[in-house]
């Protein structure tokens, strides 16, 4: 299996633009989480869907924010517009059945974001 | 609610030294409990879990961890650490039952080995 794929690996962009992220869960899997990780913060999650559904979004930090499932192959989070604190790596992780409950999350390899 | 207290943002051990990295949760009913481990440029992979089975537990590289109840803790040891072990370390908790949980990570400890 190709694991949790994430693109862009690095993403550089001015305040005030639209950024989109992108995963692709490994086949198979019912939940998709995403998270942001940064030095001040750590490990924050922000959102999880099960099936294609949002289950929680309370990490969402503002209606900047907003992420999708149309498929159980892609999620997207979007930041429009962007601001340097935005600036992390946001990582998308993907889990089977039963995942909130056990904990047993697969991590992608995370998308570096720079707002400059 | 419930939380991760993991104890020293950084340790550093000498190649073949033992490694302790410490946490301690907060849980109101019996939790799940993790180790993850994140190297340089990459995402988290799992350790090893704790899910209400035997209290030590025996992970990936030669980790393992112990629950202990009374004591709140969730400790990660390993008896000789090796270069390759430099890495960032995170304890996470989920709550046992029921659906919809989230898995709560602490802050990390990183890892340092030196020859």
């Amino acid at each position: 299996d190709a694991g949790v794929i994430q693109s862009p690996r690095h993403e550089v962009t001015e305040m005030g633009q639209e950024v989109t992220l992108r995963c692709k869960p490994i086949s198979g899997h019912d939940y998709l989480f995403w998270y942001r990780q940064t030095m001040m913060r750590g490990l924050e999650l922000l959102i999880y869907f099960n099936n294609n559904v949002p289950i929680d979004d309370s990490g969402m930090p503002e209606d900047r924010f907003s992420a999708k499932m149309p498929n159980a192959s892609f999620s997207t989070l979007k930041i429009q517009p962007s601001e340097p604190r935005d600036s992390a790596v946001y990582f998308c992780a993907s889990g089977p059945v039963g995942t909130p409950n056990t904990g047993e999350l697969f991590f992608g390899e995370g998308s570096r974001l720079t707002v400059l | 609610a419930q939380s991760v207290t993991q104890l020293g943002s950084h340790v550093s051990v000498s190649e073949g030294a033992l490694v302790l990295l410490r946490c301690n949760y907060s849980s109101s009913v019996p939790p799940y409990l993790f180790w993850y481990v994140q190297y340089p440029n990459q995402g988290l992979q799992l350790l090893l879990k704790y899910t209400s089975a035997a209290t030590l537990v025996k992970g990936i590289n030669g980790f393992e961890a112990e629950f202990k109840k009374s004591e709140t803790s969730f400790h990660l040891t390993k008896p000789s650490a090796h270069m390759s072990d430099a890495a960032e370390y995170f304890c996470a908790v989920s709550r046992r039952a029921g659906g919809g949980n989230k898995l709560t990570f602490g802050t990390g400890t990183q890892l340092k080995v030196e020859l």
